[in-house]
């Protein structure tokens, strides 16, 4: 499967600044990327698919102007939460599809821990 | 919505086979059954995927039923490592397609 690498693992911000994650696949152009987003004891909830040169798909309920994404290039996705509030505090995780006819599925990002105090 | 059920979660005494049921009586023909799991504050890690014939890789094996309605993970000796949420999704092969996680089985291995 693709390699990922997403960065930061974890960020402390105050409410109302904005904070940038970015979503890497190192070995495997993706023209689509996927965002994710965890509370604790619960499961992964698909915010948006991230396309390579075009707008973000994003799923029903999910502000497309507080989780700004940008697939600018084949190898880099980012999810920019603006304004952020305590609410916005989630673990964030990407996800690349794998080479191919994806026999290894798809593969995630170690996820970023976003504490907004 | 996602399209499997599981059990919230298992216990499984270190050592022994832990056996992993997933519900998915809606799948249709062309969907693919993948597990994954995810160890506490990680990103989910890929296990291993089957469409109606049962697979077997260096993790886990796969039994689908033949109606392909459930299937089963197994870890066949299951070490403390183990321990962390198992999903199973169901979703096509063919072009990108988007995973919708269930609620997963917290599985717990005992010492």
């Amino acid at each position: 499967g693709a390699v990922v690498s997403q960065h930061p693992s974890w960020v402390i911000c105050k409410s109302g600044t904005s904070v940038k994650i970015e979503c890497r696949s190192l070995d495997f152009q993706a023209t689509t990327m996927f965002w994710y987003r965890q509370f604790p004891k619960q499961s992964l909830m698909l915010m948006a698919t991230s396309n390579e040169g075009s707008k973000a798909t994003y799923e029903q309920g999910v502000e497309k102007d507080k989780f700004l994404i940008n697939h600018a290039s084949l190898t880099l996705s980012t999810l920019t939460v603006t304004s952020a509030h305590p609410e916005d505090s989630s673990f964030y995780i990407c996800s690349v599809p794998g080479q191919g006819d994806t026999n290894y599925g798809y593969t995630f990002g170690s996820g970023t821990r976003l504490t907004v105090v | 919505d996602a399209k499997t059920t599981q059990p919230p979660s298992m216990d499984c005494a270190e050592g022994r086979a832990a056996n992993l049921p997933c519900n998915h009586s809606t799948i249709s023909g062309n969907e693919y059954v993948y597990w994954y799991r995810q160890i506490h504050s990680q990103g989910p890690q890929y296990i291993i995927h089957g469409l109606k014939n049962n697979e077997t890789n260096e993790m886990a094996s796969l039994i689908i039923t033949e109606d392909r309605k459930s299937s089963t993970l197994i870890l066949p000796h299951a070490t403390l490592r183990d321990t962390a949420v198992y999903y199973c999704i169901v979703r096509v092969t063919t072009g990108t397609y988007k995973y919708i996680f269930g609620t997963g089985t917290r599985l717990k291995v005992l010492a």
